[in-house]
């Protein structure tokens, strides 16, 4: 069974203050993507990353960047100065990269809402 | 801009009525997906088409009936509706699978929010 864990419920943050969203995994995937998705108040889930099981190399775009550590199942998320503009709740997710049926099947944390007041 | 778009945006309806919802997205993915959320919730997956054909259901009822006509349409139809079902209602599509392996990540559309009272 898969399972995404978003510790955090709700976070608030002082504008242009760094923060970070905490995602922890399990899996007995052997191979397995990691996603996570932005959903502001309008409703729509905005894709921001997908890291593959077998690239531990963190990445980073723009304000933005990803610690994946595979030794402690976590993929945590870091904003950096952050913006009202981030107001959103953020949600982890979680998929087998072979999923069959042509399909994913995403496990989706519980999400955490953060704000970011000016 | 999402290029998933989902039509209508907002729906009220009666537990008597039947309607639909209708996705479309023009990215030439194989897979599309309904979701259901409700507030403060992560997405539910409710259904999944692949390549046209129905690949998972998990145990939605029945007054659900999902649709897909051509590989770029998704929609669901809705019929004698419950207030608990009311909640935003989310497509979304990927490229599917190439060897088995999956391929690419969803994309979601904005979603439709359903009110039935």
């Amino acid at each position: 069974a898969q399972k995404v864990t978003q510790a955090q419920t709700e976070i608030s943050v002082v504008e242009k203050e760094d923060v970070t969203l905490d995602c922890v995994y399990e899996t007995r995937d052997t191979t397995y993507y990691l996603f996570w998705y932005k959903q502001p108040p309008s409703g729509e889930l905005v894709f921001l990353i997908r890291r593959n099981s077998f690239d531990e190399q963190n990445e980073i775009s723009g304000r933005y960047s990803w610690n994946f550590q595979k030794s402690t199942s976590s993929f945590n998320f870091t904003i950096t100065a952050s913006q009202v503009v981030d107001s959103a709740v953020y949600f982890c997710a979680l998929s087998a990269a072979y999923s069959g049926a042509g399909s994913y099947q995403l496990t989706f944390g519980k999400g955490t809402k953060l704000s970011v007041i000016p | 801009d999402t290029e998933v778009t989902q039509t209508p945006k907002h729906l009220v309806m009666g537990m008597t009525n039947k309607k639909s919802l209708k996705c479309e997205q023009h990215m030439g993915h194989r897979a599309m997906y309904w979701y259901k959320q409700k507030a403060k919730k992560p997405p539910e997956l409710m259904f999944v088409y692949s390549y046209e054909k129905l690949s998972i259901n998990e145990s939605v009822p029945s007054r659900f009936s999902p649709e897909c006509p051509n590989s770029s349409l998704l929609n669901l139809h809705l019929h004698a509706l419950q207030p608990e079902d009311s909640a935003l209602y989310l497509c979304a599509s990927s490229r599917g699978t190439s060897g088995g392996r999956n391929t690419g990540e969803l994309f979601f559309g904005e979603g439709s929010r359903l009110t039935v009272l």
